[in-house]
C-alpha cells in the first residue's frame, strides 16, 4: 500500500510567524511531490512542486525534499490569515498517478 | 496555466436519477483524466483513471456500473452517477496532468458538489 501521510492539525500559528507543514511517503519509488491548497468547499490548487533533494523557493513559499528519509515538507514564511486552509500533499506513482495525504489544516490568526 | 473546466459546479437531484458530470481541458490535450471524490472533512480519494479511447481504470470498491465514465476525446471526460441515492452525496473532482511526464502536477477541475435527496 503506497502511502502518504500527514498531520491532520489543526496547526495554529500567528500572523507573520513561519508555518511548517511535513509529510512522509512510503514509496521510494515516487519521484514527483507536490502541494495543493484546498479552502473550504472547494478544489484543490497547486502551490508548487519538487523533484529533486533540497530547497525550492517561491516567494513566501519553500518546499522541501529529503528522499533518503521519505520527507516533504512546505514552508510558509510571513503566514497570513488568507493562508489558512488544508494543505495537500502528493506523491506520483506510475502513470502520472497521485496518492495524497489526508491533508493539514492550517489556521493562521490575526 | 492549464485549465480544466468542470461542470456542473453543483447539482441537486432526486434518488433514483442519474447525474452526468462533464470535465473539460481548455488549452491542452488529456490522454488520462482522473476522477476523485470527497466527503466532507475527509481527503481525496481517487476513484478512476480515465483514458482516452479506451476503458476507464476503476479503484477497488468503485462500483464501474454505477459510476460510468467516458472519455470519448482528448479534451473531455464524463462521469455519470447512475442510479443516484444519498450516500452518493459528495464533492467529485476531475484533474489532468498537462503533459505525458510522470513529473507533470494535476490541475483539478472547480469540482461538482453533487446532493442526492
Amino acid at each position: 500500500q503506497k502511502e502518504v501521510e500527514q498531520n491532520s492539525g489543526p496547526l495554529s500559528v500567528p500572523e507573520g510567524a513561519i508555518a511548517s507543514l511535513n509529510c512522509t511517503y512510503s514509496d521510494r519509488g515516487s519521484q514527483s511531490f507536490f502541494w495543493y491548497r484546498q479552502y473550504s468547499g472547494k478544489s484543490p490548487e497547486l502551490i508548487m512542486f519538487i523533484y529533486s533533494n533540497g530547497d525550492k523557493e517561491d516567494g513566501r513559499f519553500t518546499a522541501q525534499l529529503n528522499k533518503a528519509s521519505q520527507y516533504v515538507s512546505l514552508l510558509i514564511r510571513d503566514s497570513q490569515p488568507s493562508d489558512s486552509a488544508t494543505y495537500l500533499c502528493a506523491a506520483n506513482n506510475a502513470g502520472n498517478m497521485l496518492t495524497f495525504g489526508g491533508g493539514t489544516r492550517l489556521m493562521v490568526k490575526p | 496555466g492549464a485549465v480544466v473546466s468542470q461542470h456542473p459546479s453543483r447539482v441537486i437531484c432526486k434518488s433514483g436519477t442519474s447525474v452526468k458530470i462533464e470535465c473539460r481541458s481548455l488549452d491542452f490535450q488529456a490522454t488520462t483524466m482522473f476522477w476523485y471524490r470527497q466527503f466532507p472533512k475527509q481527503s481525496l480519494m481517487l476513484m478512476a483513471t480515465s483514458n482516452e479511447g479506451s476503458k476507464a481504470t476503476y479503484e477497488q470498491g468503485v462500483e464501474k456500473d454505477k459510476f460510468l465514465i467516458n472519455h470519448a476525446s482528448l479534451t473531455l471526460s464524463t462521469l455519470t452517477v447512475t442510479s443516484a441515492h444519498p450516500e452518493d452525496s459528495s464533492f467529485y473532482i476531475c484533474s489532468a496532468p498537462d503533459r505525458a511526464s510522470q513529473n507533470s502536477p494535476l490541475h483539478f477541475g472547480n469540482g461538482t458538489r453533487l446532493t442526492v435527496t
